[in-house]
């Protein structure tokens, strides 16, 4: 139990374009799903906290226009990054947390970004 | 605001041997998680234990335990009897009751050595 699935796994884009990363999911509701950056070696970056049917909140230093977050329903969060550029390119993994779960939060397998 | 400290960025051990993973926290609330996350090389996040701060007694999930020093805002994981199936990014991990982001520590490479 508690998957959460990521798709694409793996994406190019040309600089300019948006592209748009799906995080689902599949046995659990999950109130909140959260996206996060990674850079190489590094641990994760919060970028932003997403409730089914609201706003999504963004941590400091996130651009909430270039990352738009849509949580449209208890299993599905989509993270889309519009007029991307060569420095959005990195890995973003997506998480869930189960609607009265403990804390705890399960994981997508990541996006891994490349703008070119 | 919440901290994670772990201390080791790298450690090694060898296949079948014991090791421990040092990881400190600070939180300000009575009430939390804490959590062990494994990332190995294909990057994705396993949740490999958890810990709720009022129970005293150390959660095991078969080979891995944690020993949870509530005072000293210590909880380091060990895994026994290693597998090369353990090699990975380990990242400690807290979050407040009541509260839904996740603080994690900046990871500890552990290598599994044949």
């Amino acid at each position: 139990g508690a998957v959460v699935s990521q798709h694409p796994s793996r994406v190019i884009c040309k600089s300019g374009t948006s592209v748009k990363i799906e995080c689902r999911s599949l046995d659990f509701q999950a109130t909140t799903m959260f996206w996060y950056r990674q850079f190489p070696k590094k641990s994760l970056m919060l970028m932003a906290t997403s409730n089914e049917g609201s706003k999504a909140t963004y941590e400091q230093g996130v651009e909430k226009d270039k990352f738009l977050i849509n949580h449209a329903s208890l299993t599905l969060s989509t993270l889309t990054v519009t007029s991307a550029h060569p420095e959005d390119s990195s890995f973003y993994i997506c998480s869930a947390r189960p609607s009265g779960g403990a804390g705890e939060q399960y994981f997508g397998p990541g996006t891994r970004l490349t703008v070119t | 605001a919440q901290t994670v400290t772990q201390s080791q960025p790298e450690m090694s051990v060898q296949e079948a041997e014991t090791v421990t993973l040092s990881c400190t926290y600070d939180t300000s609330e009575s009430d939390y998680y804490l959590f062990w996350y494994k990332q190995p090389p294909s990057r994705q996040m396993i949740l490999v234990i958890r810990q709720e701060a009022y129970k005293q007694q150390n959660a095991t999930e078969n080979r891995f335990s944690v020993n949870f020093q509530k005072a000293a805002k210590s909880f380091s994981l060990k895994i026994s009897d290693s597998q090369l199936g353990d090699a990975a990014m380990y990242f400690c991990a807290c979050v407040d009751f009541g509260n839904e982001k996740l603080t994690f520590g900046t990871g500890t490479r552990l290598t599994i050595i044949p």
